[in-house]
């Protein structure tokens, strides 16, 4: 397909434990955003991957919050020892680089993630 | 930090009126602007956007003018149908080449027939 892919749509875990998010951002897209959408916070920037750049890290809300992209396309947002405050929707978005201004961001349809 | 500040939802309206909906924003620089549209069971979507100050982004009906003196961005439909119920989302990426959104907490919209 031509948009964002996230995968799963649905994940329902248990509270401890881990689980992995996975984006596919279109093709051609160097650049790769994670968002978190959740009742009372709104959308939240978590991470931002642009090329072979370091990632900006400055929105993950703990050290149990990680993601990689490898291969320059393909991204999993890792959550360890889930909480059940870390129930949201977490968006991916992705968009092209332009050396003169922001491109707008295309989003996946997101996976909704239920901590019990 | 930058922010953005738009309406509170959430709005309803009768098919045909007159739509908008508020959005300011605070940050350093020269921020992009932007709407993004979530329809019931859709992704979040680009309605329209603006780069630099007096710039109109349009789309669908929909206007938004980036007002740099008064660090606003409001959103304006002139007749509004059923199918623009939605959520609408104000945001900004705070300058060229940081482009990480920072979003309102969106306005809820109802269009009755």
């Amino acid at each position: 397909g031509a948009g964002v892919s996230q995968s799963p749509s649905n994940k329902v875990t248990e509270k401890g434990k881990d689980v992995e998010l996975r984006c596919d951002p279109i093709s051609g897209h160097t650049a790769l955003y994670w968002y978190r959408q959740s009742l009372g916070q709104g959308l939240e920037f978590l991470i931002y991957f642009q090329g072979n750049s370091a990632p900006d890290k400055s929105g993950l809300p703990s050290d149990r919050f990680s993601a990689e992209r490898t291969g320059g396309s393909v991204s999993t947002l890792t959550i360890q020892r889930t909480q059940q405050e870390d129930s949201a929707v977490y968006l991916c978005a992705s968009s092209l680089t332009s050396p003169h201004s922001n491109q707008p961001q295309h989003f996946g349809d997101g996976t909704r993630l239920s901590i019990l | 930090g930058d922010s953005v500040t738009q309406m509170e939802g959430p709005v309803t309206l009768s098919e045909e009126a007159f739509l908008t909906i508020n959005c300011t924003y605070t940050a350093t620089g020269y921020p992009s602007l932007f709407w993004y549209v979530q329809y019931p069971g859709e992704g979040l979507q680009l309605l329209l956007k603006a780069t630099k100050a007096d710039d109109k982004g349009s789309n669908k009906g929909f206007e938004a003018t980036y007002r740099k003196e008064t660090t606003s961005f409001h959103l304006e439909k002139g007749s509004v149908q059923v199918s623009d119920s939605a959520v609408y989302f104000c945001a900004l990426a705070a300058n060229f080449g940081n482009e990480k959104l920072t979003f309102g907490t969106g306005t809820r919209l109802t269009i009755i027939p």
